[in-house]
């Protein structure tokens, strides 16, 4: 089975701009949840989809957003880029069906704001 | 409420030693406790993964201790291996939802 597939890899944009990450779950999985990891913060929770509805949204400001797509494909977007925007941007996808709720992560995206 | 605290930040081991890492919560709904180890450059990976109900789950050379009534948790890596050298993070979670609340991470040396 694939993991999860997040694009692009790298990412570098000039403040003001706005981004749109994408992530492909793993075959299946029906959650897909964003999470933003800088050396200050750690891991921060950005927004949790289920079915294409948005379940859980973490302490973000407005700019940062996403949606999820009916093959369960999400994408999130960040408006107005700040530098403190800088980050890894993960993604992670879980079945959550029945008891098994286990979280699958990808290798993230790096996005670099100058 | 919703945070999970996590020590030490920083471990260095010697090969073949133990290795533990510690975290603490404080949050009673949460029932689903997995640890992730990340390597630089990589995503984080599920490592093993503990509920409330049992006190200790071992998978190889990994173990998690759960202390219910004391609401902390904690990862031993025995016979560490410099191949074990990474970031490990603890988390928690809810009964509802994927939302995962993690600490802050120990980074782990492991020296030959």
């Amino acid at each position: 089975k694939a993991g999860v597939t997040q694009t692009p890899r790298y990412l570098i944009k000039t403040r003001g701009q706005q981004v749109t990450l994408s992530c492909s779950p793993i075959s299946g999985h029906r959650s897909v949840s964003w999470y933003q990891q800088t050396p200050g913060q750690g891991l921060q929770f950005l927004f949790e989809y289920f079915s294409e509805t948005q379940r859980n949204k973490g302490n973000f400001p407005g700019r940062f957003s996403g949606r999820q797509f009916s093959n369960s494909r999400s994408e999130m977007n960040v408006s107005t880029l700040e530098l403190g925007d800088s980050a890894l941007y993960l993604c992670a996808s879980s079945p959550l069906q029945g008891t098994n709720t286990e979280a699958f992560f990808g290798q993230g995206t790096r996005l670099t704001v100058v | 409420q919703q945070q999970v605290k996590q020590s030490p930040q920083s471990l260095i081991v010697q090969k073949g030693g133990i290795s533990i890492i510690n975290c603490a919560y404080e949050n009673t709904a949460f029932d689903y406790f997995p640890w992730y180890q990340q390597f630089p450059g990589k995503g984080p990976a599920l490592l093993i993964a503990i509920r409330p109900d049992v006190s200790e789950k071992k998978e190889g050379r990994f173990t998690i201790s759960f202390n219910k009534s004391a609401k902390q948790f904690s990862l031993h890596i025995m016979d560490s291996q410099p191949g074990d050298s990474a970031t490990y993070f603890c988390a928690a979670k809810p009964t509802s939802g994927s939302r995962l609340t993690f600490g802050e991470g120990t980074q782990l040396t492991v020296n030959p």
